[in-house]
Parts: structure tokens; sequence; C-alpha cells
């Protein structure tokens, strides 16, 4: 079956402009979540979404970036104003419902902010 | 979270068991531990979890020490495919985020 999608695969923007980044998760998961990856780091969480509520997002950086979640499918995650130090892999994941085994994780999504 | 520690780095011949170790000596008794993978360019990949049992799947074998202070991955015959960075996870079952670490970098050599 399919796996979790996320679009675009490459994003390059400039310094200042607002991105969208967009993930499809598994079919029937009601989780999804959040991650981003800088060069040579590990993953750093950014918010979980049950359903289309989102009971954690903790790990936003700062008000700049949010996320919605609608149908409780489709996820988009906003960056508005961007900086060079947005620059990082954002992944998405999903599971089948809250604290289930294994969250799937998508391809990722590279923006690079110049 | 507990924090976990990792070796940074391993080798492994092919077709060699790999055992990739893991400390977590804060860990608490509702705490789970996880394995995932993450190959150069991917998402990471769930391998398995434990709580005190030793567990097997088709991937792996997870070992964790009686005392659940420390445990292991074990990768029964690595591949060339097997070469990625193993982060070991301890989390609650009912919450919801991953803590990931640096991992282990496993580089599995012909």
């Amino acid at each position: 079956g399919a796996g979790v999608s996320q679009s675009p695969s490459n994003k390059v923007t400039e310094k200042g402009k607002d991105v969208e980044l967009r993930c499809d998760p598994i079919s029937g998961h009601t989780a999804l979540y959040w991650y981003r990856q800088s060069l040579g780091q590990g993953l750093e969480f950014l918010i979980y979404f049950q359903g289309n509520s989102a009971p954690d997002k903790s790990g936003l950086p700062s008000d700049r970036f949010s996320a919605e979640r609608t149908g409780g499918s489709v996820s988009t995650l906003t960056i508005q104003r961007t900086q060079q130090e947005d620059s990082a892999v954002y992944l998405c994941a999903s599971s089948v419902g809250r604290g289930f085994n294994e969250q799937y994780f998508g391809p990722g999504t590279r923006l690079t902010v110049t | 979270d507990a924090k976990t520690t990792q070796p940074p780095s391993m080798d492994c011949a092919e077709g060699r068991a790999a055992n990739l170790p893991c400390n977590h000596s804060t860990i608490s008794g509702n705490e789970y531990v996880y394995w995932y993978r993450q190959i150069h360019s991917q998402g990471p990949q769930y391998i398995i979890h434990g709580l005190k049992n030793n567990e097997t799947n088709e991937m792996a074998s997870l070992i964790i020490t009686e005392d659940r202070k420390s445990s292991t991955l074990i990768l029964p015959h690595a591949t060339l495919r097997d070469t990625a960075v193993y982060y070991c996870i301890v989390r609650v079952r009912n919450t919801d985020k991953l803590i990931f670490g640096t991992g282990t970098r496993l580089q599995v050599f012909p």
C-alpha cells in the first residue's frame, strides 16, 4: 500500500518568503507528526496531530511556524518569513493511533533558504 | 523521556551479526525501548520495540538486560543495505513524540 508522501521533495526559497510543505499520511492513520532534521543532526519533534487537533505543539521553534490538518488526513506545515536557519529536511510521520507502535515516515522535504 | 547513550559509530562485516548497544540507565518502569534506523536520505524506519522481554521480528532481535538499564539490537546477518544510523529511543507507551538522540552510524563492509 501507499506510504506517507510529502511534497515538494525539494524547495529552494529566498529569505523572507513563506513556504508550505505538504504531508499525505497513510490512509486511516489518525496520528500525524512533523519533525525536522538539520544537516548532520538528529530529528527534532515539531508538532503532533490527533485527527484535526494538535494536542502537542511544543516543538514549533517560533510563531513563524504553524501547521494545520484538515479532514483528518492531509497536513500542511507553513513557515512564514523564512530564515536561513530554517534550512533542513522536514519529515512527516503517521501512525495508526495515539501511542501506537510504529511511526511511518515519509521521504521528507528538503528546504533550502538562500 | 529517559536519555540514551549509544556509540557514535560501528563497523560490521557483511554476513556477520551486528550488535548495537544502548545504555538507558535512568529508564523507568513504564518506558519502552524503541529502535529506528535511518538510511541515508530517507525517513526513519521502525525496527523493533520492547518493554522487558527479549523481542524478535523479521528484521532484528532486541535483548534487554534484566535491570532494563541497557539493551542490544542484533542484526543477525548484516548486509550492505543495513548501513544506516540506528537510533535507540525510550518512551512512555502513550506519549506521542519520538525524541531522537544522535544514534550509532553502522557501516557494513564487504
